[in-house]
């Protein structure tokens, strides 16, 4: 079975910034798309980022998708960090059509 | 304007029955996959299963299969989650999600359930 991994938790400083990694377990991860979503606490998940790098409706430019194929990683950058980037992100992609999420980097801006 | 509204919070005692919906509205229901996420208390995002309306072809997780059904309405462009006898691990965050054809997702508010005796 497909697994995508994160790292459980990583933190940074207003205006500086962050990446955070999302590794899949097998193949290739750029054979399907990945997506991110923000949790903030206490609320629903939202898009970020769609097919790999674009940027969903309303998000600023601060967030940028991407694919590294030797690494077999896809990675969500973030400049510019403000407190209110506080949250926690999920990477998302595929094994076959079903669903695969990973599970989760909690991002404290400090 | 795409939007997924779920129906309200629920308390339960192990061994009920129970379903939960998801309304789809501003976006072709029958024609993309919505499917169910759970979501536990202090942990990560969990996929369900996943569900076609146009044809109610169904997809679950190996982890929920047997555990629950999914089904949908066209008529009311609805989907449902249910159990035919929670148990206390049950309680959670149930969130359902409409994936587009560019791999937009939409969220809905989400539906939280609590099994307790």
């Amino acid at each position: 079975n497909f697994m995508l991994t994160q790292p459980h938790s990583v933190s940074e400083s207003p205006g500086k910034t962050v990446t955070i990694s999302c590794t899949g377990s097998s193949g290739s991860i750029a054979s399907n798309y990945v997506q991110w979503f923000q949790q903030r606490p206490g609320s629903a998940p939202t898009t970020v980022i769609y097919e790999d790098n674009q940027r969903f409706s309303g998000v600023p430019d601060r967030f940028s998708g991407s694919i590294d194929s030797s690494s077999n990683s896809a990675s969500l950058t973030i400049s510019g960090l403000k407190t209110e980037d506080e949250a926690d992100y999920y990477c998302q992609s595929y094994d076959s059509i079903n669903w695969v999420f990973g599970g989760g980097t909690k991002l404290t801006v400090l | 304007e795409v939007q997924l509204v779920q129906s309200g919070g629920e308390v339960k005692k192990p061994g009920e029955s129970l379903k939960i919906s998801c309304k789809g509205s501003g976006y072709s229901f029958n024609t993309n996959w919505i499917g169910w996420v759970r979501q536990m208390p202090g942990k990560g995002l969990e996929w369900m299963g996943i569900i076609y309306p146009g044809d109610s072809d169904t997809r679950y997780s190996p982890s929920f299969q047997g555990q629950v059904t999914i089904s949908a309405d066209k008529s009311i462009t609805t989907a449902y989650l249910q159990w035919s006898s929670l148990k206390a691990s049950d309680t959670a965050i149930y969130y359902c999600a409409v994936e587009t054809s560019s791999r937009i997702f939409y969220w809905g508010q989400g539906t939280l359930v609590t099994v307790s005796s």
